[in-house]
C-alpha cells in the first residue's frame, strides 16, 4: 500500500531556510517521479517541483526557482524540499506526491501534508 | 505564464448532474487530470488521462476533452462528493505542472 508521509515543516522567520522530507513505503523512488505541491492558507493549489523517476532531471515553478531544491535519498526512500530565502508567501501546507501515471504527470497518491509558516 | 480556468463554485441538488468546466490554450494538446479535496484533506486523484477512472473511484464520477475545454461530470451528484474539486494539466512544455483555480462544489 502506498503511502507517503510528510514532515519537517514549523515557523521560521523570513530569509532562513528549511527541509522538508517525504517518507515514502509501498513504492521505491527510483520507479516513480515524484512531485511537491504546496497550498497556502484559504487558496487553491500550486505546483512546486518535480523530480524524475531517474533522479537527473527537476523542474520548478518560477516562484521558487533559485530558491527551493527537490532531492531524495534512494537508501532511504525519502524525497526532500530544501526551502532557501523564504519570505512570507512561501507560507502553505507543502504536499509531496506520487506520479503514477505512464506519460504526462499525474499525482496519483499524496501526502497529508506539512504546514510551512515564515513569520518574523 | 499559463493558466486554467475554473468556475469558482458550481452547485446543484442530490441526484443531479454536476458539471464542473477546466480552460486552457494547450488543452487541445494535452491531458487533463481531476483531483477533488474535501475539507481538511489532501487532494485525490479521481479523473486521469481526461476520462479515466483510478480505482476505487465511483463510476458517477466522469470526464472529457474537446478543443480548450475540459469538463468532470459527477452524475447523480451525493452530499459526500462536497468538495473543491481542481484541474490540473501542463503546459506547452510538457515540464511545468499547472493548477485551475479550482471549483467549490456544494450538493444541497
Amino acid at each position: 500500500q502506498v503511502h507517503l508521509v510528510e514532515s519537517g515543516g514549523g515557523v521560521v522567520q523570513p530569509g532562513r531556510s528549511l527541509r522538508l522530507s517525504c517518507a515514502a513505503s509501498g513504492f521505491t523512488l527510483n520507479k516513480y517521479g515524484m512531485h511537491w505541491v504546496r497550498q497556502a492558507p484559504g487558496k487553491g493549489l500550486e505546483w512546486v517541483a518535480v523530480i524524475y523517476y531517474h533522479g537527473n532531471r527537476e523542474y520548478y515553478a518560477d516562484s521558487v526557482k533559485g530558491r527551493f531544491t527537490i532531492s531524495r535519498d534512494i537508501s532511504k526512500n525519502t524525497l526532500y524540499l530544501q526551502l532557501n530565502s523564504l519570505r512570507a508567501e512561501d507560507t502553505a501546507v507543502y504536499y509531496c506526491a506520487r506520479d503514477g501515471c505512464s506519460g504526462s504527470y499525474c499525482l496519483d497518491h499524496w501526502g497529508q501534508g506539512t504546514l510551512v509558516t515564515v513569520s518574523s | 505564464s499559463y493558466e486554467l480556468t475554473q468556475p469558482p463554485s458550481v452547485s446543484v441538488s442530490p441526484g443531479q448532474t454536476a458539471r464542473i468546466t477546466c480552460s486552457g490554450d494547450a488543452l487541445p494538446r494535452k491531458y487533463a487530470y481531476w483531483y477533488q479535496q474535501k475539507s481538511g484533506q489532501a487532494p485525490a486523484l479521481v479523473i486521469y488521462e481526461d476520462s479515466k477512472r483510478p480505482s476505487g473511484i465511483p463510476e458517477r464520477f466522469s470526464g472529457s476533452r474537446a478543443g480548450t475545454m475540459a469538463t468532470l461530470t459527477i452524475s447523480g451528484a451525493q452530499v459526500e462528493d462536497e468538495a473543491d474539486y481542481y484541474c490540473h494539466s501542463t503546459d506547452s512544455s510538457g515540464n511545468h505542472v499547472v493548477f485551475g483555480g479550482g471549483t467549490k462544489l456544494t450538493v444541497l
